[in-house]
């Protein structure tokens, strides 16, 4: 079976504080693609990465990056100086059927 | 370059009633999947159509049916809604049935009374 755990039901931070989100997934499949996706308030489903099984590199695009570690089954977010654009809720979700975490809701005060 | 088209964008209904949802996918997609987000939840896989079969589907009652169209737009129908239908309902196309490369729509609020 296919999970997706995401731990923190909600997070708030101040503008300029970085803050991580937590995602750890199961799957007995050895190939398998993990997404974040941004959910603002509009309601449609932004894509912010994708990444595969076989490529544990981690990535950093602007103020976004990602940690993937499969030793550890988690595909973590974290936004560096984080802007008030960012409140959101974020979505980690695991390929096949995209299998989606309950999602975390993250709150940036100014 | 047209993403991914959802109508109508909110609709209320009562129960026992049907309802019809549409989609259109992304130019150059060929496969729709539909997803039912529930209220403070993530998105639930509800069934994926390619070439104008169902392919894949999730836990989800024989109410919900849907189809694809030539064109590759798809239907999404409920049969008989329940309050617990109220959600928003969220397309998603891709080529092939590769959904790694899946770009979501806006998303349809359904809200049944």
């Amino acid at each position: 079976a296919q999970k997706v755990t995401q731990a923190q039901t909600e997070i708030s931070v101040v503008e300029k504080e970085d803050v991580t989100l937590d995602c750890v997934y199961e799957t007995r499949d050895t190939t398998y693609y993990l997404f974040w996706y941004k959910q603002p308030p509009s309601g449609e489903l932004v894509f912010l990465i994708r990444r595969n099984s076989f490529d544990e590199q981690n990535e950093i695009s602007g103020r976004y990056s990602w940690n993937f570690q499969k030793s550890t089954s988690s595909f973590n977010f974290t936004i560096t100086a984080s802007q008030v654009v960012d409140s959101a809720v974020y979505f980690c979700a695991l390929l096949f059927r995209l299998v989606f975490g309950a999602g975390t809701i993250l709150r940036v005060k100014s | 370059d047209a993403g991914v088209t959802q109508s109508p964008t909110h609709l209320i209904k009562t129960r026992g009633q049907q309802v019809t949802l549409r989609c259109s996918p992304k130019s150059g997609h060929d496969t729709v999947s539909w997803y039912q987000q529930a209220l403070g939840q993530g998105p639930q896989f509800i069934f994926q159509y390619y070439e104008e079969e169902e392919r894949q589907r999730g836990n989800f009652p024989d109410r919900f049916s849907g189809h694809q169209f030539p064109n590759y737009s798809s239907e999404l129908n409920v049969n008989a809604l329940l309050l617990g239908d109220s959600a928003l309902y969220l397309c998603a196309s891709s080529h092939g049935l590769r959904v790694e490369t899946q770009y979501f729509g806006p998303g349809t609020r359904l809200l049944v009374l």
